[in-house]
């Protein structure tokens, strides 16, 4: 079974942190996500990364920046936190072997942030 | 926005009935896929339907696509109360998901 998990399930950080949040799979996918999910808005996506070293802007990346120095770790890192980014993170991962970016997504069990 | 929708936003049926989602997207898809999110969880998928299918099947679910109208249903059969969760309808857009915004169904037993 594919495991992604998540360093946290709830953080709390102050106005103006830096935050980390790390994603990790274990099955060796090549392409990593994050989303944010608010309520009536579902899931938007904030940054992905086809492969190590890879990153691409997704629907909102404004405030957040990635990390991807290896293939298993994904890390979102919010430089400046805001009270506007508190929200539930979900990371998910996608293998692109044989059909290439047809596949369904593994998803981690989300972080849910709360910035005062 | 890009964002798909679904309807209903929120549905409430009895143990033993159906529940029927329905969701719309607005540009062409490599393929609609749904998934699951049990409260406060992350997602779990459900099942894919390419774009040259029409129809499938996975267990108690039923799942169509019309290209023509950029719309798909979810059809759960003789649902439980382990079937409470919401449910996202995602269009694979060139490799990107683009989400609905979920429809919250609530089983009764």
């Amino acid at each position: 079974d594919v495991k992604v998990t998540q360093s946290s399930r709830y953080l709390v950080k102050r106005t103006g942190e830096k935050v980390f949040l790390e994603c990790v799979q274990d099955m060796d996918h090549e392409n990593m996500f994050w989303y944010r999910q608010d309520p009536g808005l579902g899931l938007r996506l904030i940054y992905f990364s086809y492969d190590v070293k890879m990153k691409e802007k997704g629907d909102i990346p404004e405030g957040y920046s990635v990390s991807r120095e290896k293939k298993e770790r994904f890390s979102l890192i919010l430089e400046s936190a805001s009270t506007n980014q508190t929200s539930m993170y979900l990371c998910a991962s996608r293998s692109t072997a044989g059909t290439g970016f047809e596949k369904e997504q593994y998803f981690g069990p989300g972080t849910r942030l709360t910035v005062t | 926005s890009q964002q798909g929708e679904e309807d209903p936003q929120a549905l409430s049926i009895q143990e033993g009935e159906n529940a029927t989602m329905n969701c719309s997207y607005k540009t062409s898809i490599n393929n609609l896929q749904w998934y699951r999110q049990n409260s406060g969880r992350g997602l779990v998928h459900l099942i894919l339907i390419r774009s040259n299918e029409r129809e499938k099947h996975s267990g108690r679910l039923r799942v169509t696509l019309d290209t023509s109208k950029k719309s798909s249903s979810l059809l759960i059969t003789a649902s439980r109360a382990a079937d409470t969760a919401s449910y996202f309808c995602a269009s694979n857009q060139g490799g990107k998901l683009i989400f609905g915004q979920g429809t919250e169904l609530s089983v009764k037993p």
